[in-house]
């Protein structure tokens, strides 16, 4: 079965500073991966995603992923923080065992982003 | 355009009681799936309609169905509610099933059972 596991539950990191989220990932066959973000008692909304082809992915609001096979990780970053970047991040992978072609995801438990000044 | 949209946004039931919760996916989407996000985790596979036929069916009892219309809507519905079924509703649409494209996510419905 597919799956992600988020390390932090939490990752504090002061504004203008680097900040990384981290993913790693457990599949059988090629990963697709994908990065979410939830605002308070809104719902998810994509960042970017990794299918093939660069190991680096840009995305959304300034943020990009590092996707490592070596290590099945799949990394968040960002080269600068903003405090309107605080939210819960939700890594992702597509579950591709499904029958009838279903584009399942199984999400991680989520990370809670805390920019500070 | 508009993105996905569901209703309620919020409700409250009580045990035992039944549940609908609507959906309507992004123009000329015609993938739907539910999600459920319990406070403190990621969110969970529910179902996945694709041009009105089931693709897919999380580890969900029987109680929780559902059904997709001809203008690709969803409708979700719980039967006999548990206090464990308090949760984020979540709805996402994308163009098509099998694929590696991203669903886009309504604001959900949050349900509390009391």
């Amino acid at each position: 079965a597919q799956s992600v596991a988020q390390p932090e539950d939490q990752v504090n990191v002061a504004e203008g500073n680097p900040l990384t989220v981290k993913c790693t990932y457990s599949v059988s066959g090629n990963p697709y991966l994908f990065w979410y973000v939830q605002y308070p008692n809104r719902g998810l909304q994509f960042l970017l995603k990794y299918i093939t082809g660069d190991n680096l992915v840009k995305g959304s609001y300034g943020f990009e992923a590092e996707f490592n096979k070596s290590q099945t990780s799949f990394h968040l970053k960002k080269p600068s923080a903003l405090v309107s970047d605080s939210a819960l991040y939700f890594c992702a992978v597509r579950d591709m065992g499904l029958t009838g072609g279903g584009n399942k995801l199984t999400f991680g438990t989520g990370t809670q982003l805390k920019v500070e000044l | 355009d508009a993105g996905v949209t569901q209703s309620p946004t919020h409700l409250i039931k009580t045990r035992g009681q039944h549940v609908t919760l609507r959906c309507s996916p992004i123009s000329g989407h015609k993938s739907v799936s539910w999600y459920q996000q319990v406070l403190g985790q990621g969110p969970q596979f529910i179902f996945q309609y694709y041009e009105k036929e089931e693709r897919g069916r999380g580890n969900f009892p029987d109680r929780f169905s559902a059904r997709q219309f001809p203008n690709y809507s969803s409708e979700l519905n719980v039967n006999a509610l548990l206090l464990g079924d308090s949760a984020l509703y979540l709805c996402a649409s994308s163009w098509t099933t099998g694929t590696t494209g991203e669903l886009f996510f309504g604001e959900g419905s949050r349900l509390t059972v009391l």
